[in-house]
């Protein structure tokens, strides 16, 4: 089985700093890895993901995770936020090749960034 | 964006009501699912669906049923709500191979329920 641990369960910043939302998995097979983000009154909505291939993935509005094996890591990080990027984040495992395993999350992580 | 919709958002009932959340998705997806989630709390999956006439229960026990007679359709019924049923429940929905073949899971916005 796969669990997920977020570390921080609230992360203020003020607006144009980086940040690091950090995320750790458990698991005995291989998995792929998704952040989704849920906005105020909405959703969860996918962010990004690392399937195969580059260890780097990122999005469309500038966030960018990095799966570390060793380290069991897949933390997000963004170089200069914007009080829009004011959100609920969650990271999330499924066990890689595997169509009958349901999606794991983590806590999730409140992210409010300050004017 | 995703086409997944859920009924009603907000709701406030009593004890011992009859409820029934709604949730469709015109995408196509035959995989379905039903999250529950409390406020600062990970997500939970209470049921999910491979397709028509198929309901699993997922790992947060749950005293809420499922059905699926139609591929779009996917209702959670609590027959008789008690406070501690007071939660929001997220309805979602993929396409065949699900999340453990990389697919992306859709969400619905979500319904919160209180029951008093």
């Amino acid at each position: 089985a796969q669990s997920v641990t977020q570390l921080d369960s609230q992360v203020p910043v003020f607006e144009e700093a980086p940040v690091e939302l950090r995320c750790n998995y458990s698991s005995s097979v291989s998995v792929y890895l998704f952040w989704y983000v849920q906005y105020p009154n909405q959703g969860l909505q996918l962010l990004l993901k690392y399937l195969s291939g580059s260890t780097l993935v990122e999005s469309i509005n500038g966030f960018e995770a990095e799966f570390n094996k060793s380290q069991t890591s897949f933390h997000l990080r963004k170089p200069s936020v914007h009080i829009s990027d004011t959100a609920e984040y969650f990271c999330a495992v499924s066990e890689r090749n595997s169509g009958n395993t349901p999606l794991v999350f983590g806590k999730g992580t409140r992210l409010s960034v300050i004017a | 964006e995703a086409d997944i919709y859920q009924t009603p958002r907000y709701l406030v009932i009593g004890t011992g009501k009859k409820i029934t959340l709604e949730c469709s998705q015109t995408m196509g997806h035959d995989k379905m699912y039903w999250y529950q989630q409390d406020p600062g709390m990970e997500l939970h999956l209470i049921h999910y669906s491979y397709g028509v006439n198929s309901t699993e229960k997922g790992d947060l026990s749950s005293e809420s049923t499922v059905s699926r007679i139609r591929t779009e359709h996917f209702p959670l019924t609590l027959e008789s709500a008690r406070p501690s049923h007071t939660s929001q429940y997220l309805c979602a929905s993929s396409e065949g191979g699900g999340a453990g073949l990389g697919n992306t899971i859709y969400f619905g916005e979500g319904s919160w329920l209180t029951v008093v």
